[in-house]
């Protein structure tokens, strides 16, 4: 069963728009990451958001987190080209006891120059 | 930052052959991870591995597949015999411990025929 879903398929915006992936996730967690994967590449980690926080900043990148609606958001202001990439919301499970990560399907975004 | 190497890149195989997939996680890290994504899917846990054991695994950890890290050197996953199924690209990561960042590395493409 998927534990984590983020709730669009792909997304384009122009260069310098602002945009929002978010995320639905199914149990209680620990810990949410947002990921990047470019073509060919594997994921980076842009943030890791824990269970008792409700915001994070990475630079231009910034992350939220509802415990209680299970959802997150990563938004990314004055995007690039080169964020163009697909972003993968991947939760842990606090029932497991141990770290794993599971991830959604992705939203493709596409910033058009 | 740090970095975490896959040998080979890419691995086509017969059919029932063997093949090891090989990871050099970051030096100081303590848990290892793979993960399997086929192409334009999402990427799914296989199995973690942490002070020699496998912690946990999930049902695509078929019986066919092992993994290993002998003496601090390469993780390794093996899988024999090989399936059509099993192709796909494969992803190792590591952590420095328990809830914190995953380091991904470029992944290696497996192709069975």
């Amino acid at each position: 069963s998927q534990l984590a879903e983020e709730n669009s398929w792909a997304l384009s915006v122009h260069e310098g728009e602002s945009v929002t992936v978010n995320c639905s996730y199914k149990t209680s967690i620990t810990a949410l990451q947002w990921y990047r994967q470019k073509s060919g590449k594997g994921p980076a980690q842009l943030i890791l958001i824990r269970s008792n926080e409700r915001e994070k900043r990475n630079g231009r990148l910034r992350a939220t987190l509802d415990t209680s609606s299970q959802s997150s958001s990563l938004s990314i202001t004055a995007t690039r080209c080169e964020d163009t990439a697909v972003y993968f919301c991947a939760t842990d499970s606090s029932n497991t006891g141990y770290q794993n990560f599971y991830f959604g399907k992705g939203t493709s975004l596409t910033v058009i120059p | 930052g740090p970095k975490v190497l896959q040998i080979p890149s890419h691995q086509i195989i017969d059919m029932g052959q063997m093949v090891t997939l090989n990871c050099d996680p970051v030096s100081n890290h303590l848990y290892f991870y793979w993960y399997k994504q086929i192409l334009g899917q999402q990427m799914e846990f296989l199995v973690n591995f942490y002070n020699g054991k496998v912690m946990e695994k999930s049902k695509l950890f078929k019986d066919q597949f092992s993994v290993e890290r002998p003496d601090g050197s390469y993780f390794t996953l093996k899988i024999q015999p090989t399936a059509l199924e099993d192709s796909a690209v494969y992803f190792c990561a590591s952590s420095q411990d328990r809830g914190y960042e995953q380091y991904f590395g470029p992944g290696t493409r497996l192709t069975v025929l």
